[in-house]
């Protein structure tokens, strides 16, 4: 069974543009959560989305979106990129049905580290 | 708020050595414990989990406990192999709150032969 595949790996960008990360979670899983790692503050919460919906928002700025689409791969985008954007941005999957499946049972990808310049 | 306190790292040990990483939370309600680990230029894996008090998660020789009255989830391994370098995660899930995991600032264990 493939697992999350996370796209691209690694990318460059200069500020002020804006970035596109995509994700494909594992096959049949209709959750998929981002989150932002960085040496400084960690791992944090950015936004899951599960059946198309956002259901769950973490405190980041308007300038970070996502969508999902029907076959529940994911998409996040950063406008207006800032220096401190510069992160490892991790995807993480599940079933996301309480009672299936424990919830906070991730299964995540390898990321994308972004690199603003 | 809801938040997750780990011990500083790196922690050190020699091979077969017993390993102990510190985790306590502050939470409303019942929330969901974790320990996410992350080797070397890989993702995160869960290690394992509890989502109830006194319930004890244990995968791969690691145990932790979750302990409603000392609020803590702390993770340990009997003996620990150069394999189990990376670095470790303690995470919480609040009931209700789906898929936000709030994790600490994470753990570096280094183990040399």
């Amino acid at each position: 069974k493939a697992g999350v595949t996370q796209t691209p790996r690694y990318l460059i960008k200069t500020r002020g543009q804006q970035v596109t990360l995509s994700c494909s979670p594992i096959s049949g899983h209709r959750s998929v959560s981002w989150y932002q790692q960085t040496p400084g503050q960690g791992l944090q919460f950015l936004f899951e989305y599960f059946s198309e919906t956002q259901r769950n928002k973490g405190n980041f700025p308007g300038r970070f979106s996502g969508r999902q689409f029907s076959n529940s791969r994911s998409e996040m985008n950063v406008s207006t990129l800032e220096l401190g954007d510069s992160a490892l941005y991790l995807c993480a999957s599940s079933l996301g049905l309480a009672g299936v499946q424990v919830v906070g049972e991730l299964f995540f990808g390898e990321g994308s580290r972004l690199t603003v310049l | 708020g809801n938040s997750v306190t780990q011990m500083e790292g790196p922690v050190t040990l020699s091979e077969e050595a017993f390993l102990t990483i510190n985790c306590t939370y502050t939470a409303t309600g019942y929330p969901s414990l974790f320990w996410y680990v992350q080797y070397p230029g890989e993702g995160l894996q869960l290690l394992l989990k509890a989502t109830k008090a006194d319930d004890k998660g244990s995968n791969k020789g690691f145990e932790a406990t979750y302990r409603k009255e000392t609020t803590s989830f702390h993770l340990e391994k009997g003996s620990v192999q150069v394999s189990d370098s990376a670095v470790y995660f303690c995470a919480l899930t609040r009931s209700g709150g789906y898929n936000k995991l709030i994790f600490g600032a994470g753990t570096r264990l280094a183990v040399h032969p």
